[in-house]
């Protein structure tokens, strides 16, 4: 596997359901985020970890719980999920927060459909 | 805040034309502005990545400015093919972000037909 994995590629759940997204990257990155892109909305940054700390939580409510267990591996915990939380996430990895020229590199996103 | 639009929202061509896609962003200090290309229901592909200090990169058929102090960048695209459509996006990075933090815009869709 090379670049950035994403599992599963495609979930369908109910709003009582627990789940968790997977994403891995083997890039040897520093830095790794979540973003959320709605059909009617930019893509949004949820989390943004470094070094396997969390730097950034932009304001997302508490049913969307990350993890950052090593550098290489980021998941994001679902649970009591809304409708409107139907979206495709995206994970992206950088070389680091601290490099300004670091690109982001996407993995190919988990449809997430909340009925 | 970082605000980026993309103009056109949706361009349809036929094949062999020479395109430009037009991106703005509302604060010139910027680390660097990206562009990438979304396939349908898919994770998004790094096309090209300019730096502040750069006017542009060339990779392939594509082409990308930047002028920064008018907050503009376009995306080239010579000689379009059916492979080509897709949705292209452009992001900014701002200065003064340490978070890694990406401005995104809405996007541009593309359809070549053939």
């Amino acid at each position: 596997e090379t670049g950035v994995t994403q599992t599963p590629r495609h979930l369908v759940m109910g709003m009582t359901n627990k789940k968790s997204l997977k994403c891995e990257q083997h890039l040897g990155h520093n830095a790794m985020y979540w973003y959320k892109q709605s059909a009617k909305k930019p893509l949004e940054l949820m989390f943004v970890y470094s070094l396997e700390e969390r730097v950034e939580n932009n304001s997302v409510p508490s049913r969307f719980s990350p993890e950052c267990p090593n550098s290489s591996h980021l998941f994001l915990h679902l649970h009591t999920l809304q409708p409107e939380d139907s979206a495709l996430y995206l994970c992206a990895s950088s070389q680091g927060l601290g490099v300004p020229d670091g690109e982001q590199f996407f993995g190919p996103g988990t449809r997430l459909t909340v009925l | 805040k970082q605000e980026v639009t993309q103009i056109p929202a949706a361009l349809s061509v036929p094949e062999g034309e020479n395109l430009v896609l037009n991106c703005s962003f509302t604060d010139s200090a910027i680390y660097n502005l990206q562009w990438f290309r979304q396939d349908p229901g898919k994770g998004l592909t790094s096309l090209l990545l300019i730096q502040s200090s750069q006017r542009e990169q060339t990779s392939g058929r594509l082409n990308a400015s930047l002028d920064k102090s008018s907050g503009r960048s376009t995306l080239y695209i010579a000689a379009s093919q059916p492979g080509d459509s897709a949705t292209y996006l452009c992001a900014v990075r701002p200065r003064g972000s340490t978070l890694g933090r990406l401005y995104f815009g809405r996007g541009t869709q593309l359809t070549v037909w053939p």
